[in-house]
């Protein structure tokens, strides 16, 4: 399954853009990006994917390098309910449309 | 949006017993659903991916005599840890994906916590 590279952690103050950046630098062509966040004590939740255009939707934007090598999600406001570990993974459909999920951003929204 | 509960939230058993853990799509049917453990800071492992009416695809490392999946309806996904030891203790996850919007999501349950004592 192909890997992805993300920063052990990262801050932000409340209330600025994040960008939160990870590499597949193996991706095929047939993976899609995908996104999960996870609060806590929680299970993780859906944020966003993509394959090859940028995409944005009402939590987040995902930008795509045109080489689909690296990926960077974009929140345009943070706020304290967006602390979390934030999990990029490839999906393809070679691998059963499995989700793998790497080791994960730590988010931390400073007050 | 889809809604997976899964029961129980944690559970404490003493060691050699076993314990199961019920994962259900409430407002969707699954014909999937895969399960994950994880350990305290650490990230989701996928365990084994569960088709309904089949038997369960294991990942490399996980053994299937311990690990016992059963789908037996498109709701409904059970993950039974057999006679359980300290080392079993984690964080276990489910996950679904809704027959309508296809592989692009997948729905997680909220988690369930064991401890073995």
């Amino acid at each position: 399954d192909a890997k992805t590279t993300q920063p052990n952690s990262m801050e932000s103050n409340e209330e600025e853009p994040v960008h939160l950046p990870c590499n597949h630098s193996t991706i095929s062509g047939t993976d899609y990006i995908h996104w999960y966040r996870q609060l806590p004590s929680q299970g993780p939740e859906y944020v966003i994917h993509g394959l090859t255009s940028n995409v944005n939707n009402r939590m987040a934007s995902l930008a795509i390098a045109e080489d689909r090598k690296s990926s960077t999600l974009i929140l345009h406001r943070a706020t304290l309910r967006d602390a979390a570990v934030y999990y990029c993974i490839l999906r393809g459909s070679n691998t059963g449309n499995q989700f793998y999920f790497g080791t994960g951003t730590s988010l931390t929204v400073i007050p | 949006g889809a809604v997976v509960s899964q029961h129980p939230s944690w559970v404490i058993c003493k060691s050699g017993t076993s314990v199961k853990i019920e994962c259900r799509s409430l407002d969707f049917q699954a014909t999937t659903m895969f399960w994950y453990r994880q350990f305290p800071k650490q990230s989701l492992m996928l365990m084994a991916t569960s088709n309904e009416g089949s038997k369960a695809t294991y990942e490399q490392g996980v053994e299937k005599d311990k690990f016992l999946i059963n789908h037996a309806s498109l709701t409904l996904s059970t993950l039974t840890v057999t006679s359980a030891h300290p080392e079993d203790s984690s964080f276990y996850i489910c996950s679904a994906r809704d027959l309508k919007t296809g592989p692009e999501k997948l729905f997680f349950g909220s988690g369930t916590q064991l401890s073995v004592l």
